[in-house]
């Protein structure tokens, strides 16, 4: 079974300038989410999708930060302008059901991203 | 709200020494308690988890056993090996079906 998949592996862009993240979930998972991770830190959740419906995007700085996850399934994440403080890695993930009923999520490899 | 305390890293142990991470957490209920593995430039996996009080989850000979008395989910192995090197993060669920993770802790083992 395939996992999760993300693109770009690795960005490196000046400040004010504009970045996009791709996802694929692992097929057939309704949950989406996006964790960005700082350097040192555990992840924080920016943004989790129930099909292509928002969830939770209360830690979203949206003022920069957008998200979209069009016919529920690949999702793509925005940064426009990014900041210094954007460099981070962007961990999508995904979960087929309810964590309170066994279920797991599952995390891409990341996409890192470097903000000069 | 819910939230997880990991023990402040780096753990540095020389190879077959054997190793304990603490994790406490505050949560609603008794929800399921997980430990997660970063190897060096990779995503996260899951290492193990336990979903109900008093379960122990296993995994590659790690284990970690569910205490509901006293709030806790420490991770073990009896022999570490150079290649267990990497950052653990303990997490439980909050608010709706997301996990809340701890900071991390980071392990380097050396032969």
């Amino acid at each position: 079974e395939a996992g999760v998949a993300q693109s770009p592996r690795y960005k490196i862009i000046e400040k004010r300038q504009s970045v996009a993240f791709w996802c694929n979930p692992i097929s057939g998972h309704a949950t989406l989410y996006w964790y960005q991770q700082i350097l040192g830190q555990g992840p924080k959740l920016l943004i989790q999708f129930q099909n292509n419906g928002v969830v939770d995007d209360s830690q979203l700085p949206k003022d920069r930060f957008s998200a979209e996850r069009l016919k529920g399934v690949d999702s793509t994440l925005k940064i426009q302008p990014a900041k210094l403080e954007d460099s981070a890695v962007y961990l999508c993930a995904s979960s087929l059901g309810l964590l309170s009923s066994g279920n797991t999520i599952y995390f891409g490899e990341g996409s890192w991203l470097t903000v000069v | 709200g819910d939230s997880v305390t990991q023990m402040e890293g780096p753990v540095t142990l020389s190879e077959e020494a054997f190793l304990t991470i603490n994790c406490t957490y505050t949560a609603t209920g008794y929800p399921s308690l997980f430990w997660y593995v970063q190897y060096p430039g990779e995503g996260l996996q899951l290492l193990l988890k336990a979903t109900k009080a008093d379960d122990k989850g296993s995994n590659k000979g790690f284990e970690a056993t569910y205490r509901k008395e006293t709030t806790s989910f420490h991770l073990e192995k009896g022999s570490v090996q150079v290649s267990d090197s990497a950052v653990y993060f303990c997490a439980v669920p909050g608010g709706y079906n997301k996990l809340i993770f701890g900071a991390g802790t980071r392990l380097a083992v050396h032969p």
